[in-house]
């Protein structure tokens, strides 16, 4: 149990396009989901909270503009990465909880490599 | 500031060896958490443990925390290649334990050896 679904697992685009990224619970419903970013080598970077039914919650340093996250129902979060340019290139990776209480493990996707030409 | 930091940064092993990786970090927690990240996918997670406890085991894995020291160790027992991965620590530092997003250490890359 407690599956989650990423997609797409890897895109290419244009600088100045946007890409959106999905993330799923299969199997349970997630009332919060996380997005982190990732550069290679390197930890994950916790860009932003996404709770179901509100707004995201944004780390400091990271353009809710930029990255817009909706979370529109207890098993999907999109990560939209708008007007990308190079510097926007990484891993996102989203995770999600299967519920609030203590102590709860995050479970991720798989992750998107993200390129932009 | 990063939470967590393991060490070592890397490590190298003969399959059949234990590997002990450890993490610290600075302020108090609610739980440890370990993870563990294949080349190119997402976490994994190993295992919990809360701060009122002090050892944790699930299969191979053995867990310790320190809270005095603010530290915690992860101990693999007799290694096999199939362990090669980055494991990462990561710190619940919330009063409401779980619903935030973890503060994740940089990792340990393992290498096991055939």
């Amino acid at each position: 149990g407690a599956v989650v679904s990423q997609h797409p697992s890897r895109v290419i685009c244009k600088s100045g396009t946007s890409v959106k990224i999905e993330c799923r619970s299969l199997d349970f419903q997630a009332t919060t989901m996380f997005w982190y970013r990732q550069f290679p080598k390197q930890s994950l970077m916790l860009m932003a909270t996404s709770n179901e039914g509100s707004k995201a919650t944004y780390e400091q340093g990271v353009e809710k503009d930029k990255f817009l996250i909706n979370h529109a129902s207890l098993t999907l979060s999109t990560l939209t990465v708008t007007s990308a340019h190079p510097e926007d290139s990484s891993f996102y990776i989203c995770s999600a909880i299967r519920r609030v209480r203590y102590n709860s493990p995050l479970h991720f996707g798989n992750g998107t490599r993200l390129t932009v030409t | 500031s990063q939470q967590g930091e393991e060490d070592p940064q890397a490590l190298s092993i003969q399959e059949g060896e234990n590997a002990t990786m450890n993490c610290s970090y600075k302020t108090s927690i609610n739980n440890l958490q370990w993870y563990r990240q294949n080349s190119g996918r997402g976490l994994v997670h190993l295992i919990l443990i809360r701060s009122n406890e002090r050892e944790k085991h699930s299969g191979r894995l053995r867990v310790t925390l320190d809270t005095s020291k603010k530290s915690s160790s992860l101990l693999i027992t007799a290694s096999r290649a199939a362990d090669t991965a980055s494991y990462f620590c990561a710190t619940d530092v919330y009063p409401g334990g779980g619903a935030d997003g973890l503060t994740f250490g940089k990792g340990t890359h393992l290498i096991i050896q055939p």
